[in-house]
């Protein structure tokens, strides 16, 4: 089966570091990989997404580089900021699945 | 306008009550969601309708009955309340297949029995 797995949080930063949250996967055939992001208080958001290896998403200065030769979806930022503060969320769909399939979420706080 | 939305965003009972969760859609989208997250922020899946029709049933208590009475509307009744049913539910929606990967979400209802 699908599962996604991702970094422990939290994690906290002061503004302007980088940012790595790693995310790993394991999929039935070639999976759709994204990124997700909740803000307190709200539903989550679609941050970026990849669908074939080697694929870079990216939006709002957030990367993530599809790798398919080692299962990983892994979400950079090269400067943070105190607005950035959220829980994100590596997924994946792949194949027949009618659904997505999410980590467990990490939790990045951004101190200024 | 907001895209999916969710009533009531807290819901405060006690154990034993039956209570039901609100959702509607204004994207025209075909597929609706039912989304548990616990107090560690993991998200599971619990129901998903495309077109009115169940296509999802995740192994949920057959105390959790979704209702979809037309495409754009997604209800959820909850019977016989549990403390372990605290959690905040959230409502979604996509167009089409989820291989998009695009989900709207509402902003969750926080659900707290006691």
């Amino acid at each position: 089966g699908n599962s996604v797995t991702q970094m422990e949080g939290p994690v906290t930063l002061s503004e302007e570091a980088f940012l790595t949250i790693n995310c790993t996967y394991t999929a039935t055939g070639y999976p759709s990989l994204f990124w997700y992001v909740q803000y307190p208080g709200e539903g989550l958001q679609l941050l970026l997404k990849a669908t074939k290896a080697d694929d870079k998403g990216s939006n709002k200065g957030f990367e993530a580089t599809y790798r398919k030769e080692t299962t990983s979806f892994h979400l950079e930022k090269g400067s943070v900021q105190v607005s950035d503060s959220a829980v994100y969320f590596c997924a994946l769909t792949s194949g027949s699945a009618r659904q997505l399939t999410f980590g467990s979420g990490t939790q990045l706080t951004v101190l200024p | 306008d907001t895209a999916v939305s969710q009533t009531p965003k807290y819901l405060v009972t006690q154990m034993g009550n039956d209570k039901s969760i609100k959702c509607e859609q204004n994207l025209g989208h075909d597929t609706m969601y039912w989304y548990k997250q616990d107090s560690k922020k993991f998200l599971k899946i619990m129901f998903s309708y495309n077109n009115k029709e169940l296509i999802i049933n995740e192994t949920v208590p057959n105390r959790f009955s979704p209702k979809s009475p037309d495409k754009a509307h997604l209800n959820l009744h909850i019977n016989s309340l549990e403390l372990g049913d605290s959690a905040v539910y959230f409502c979604a929606s996509s167009q089409n297949s989820v291989t998009e990967g695009k989900l709207f979400f509402g902003s969750g209802t926080q659900l707290s029995v006691l």
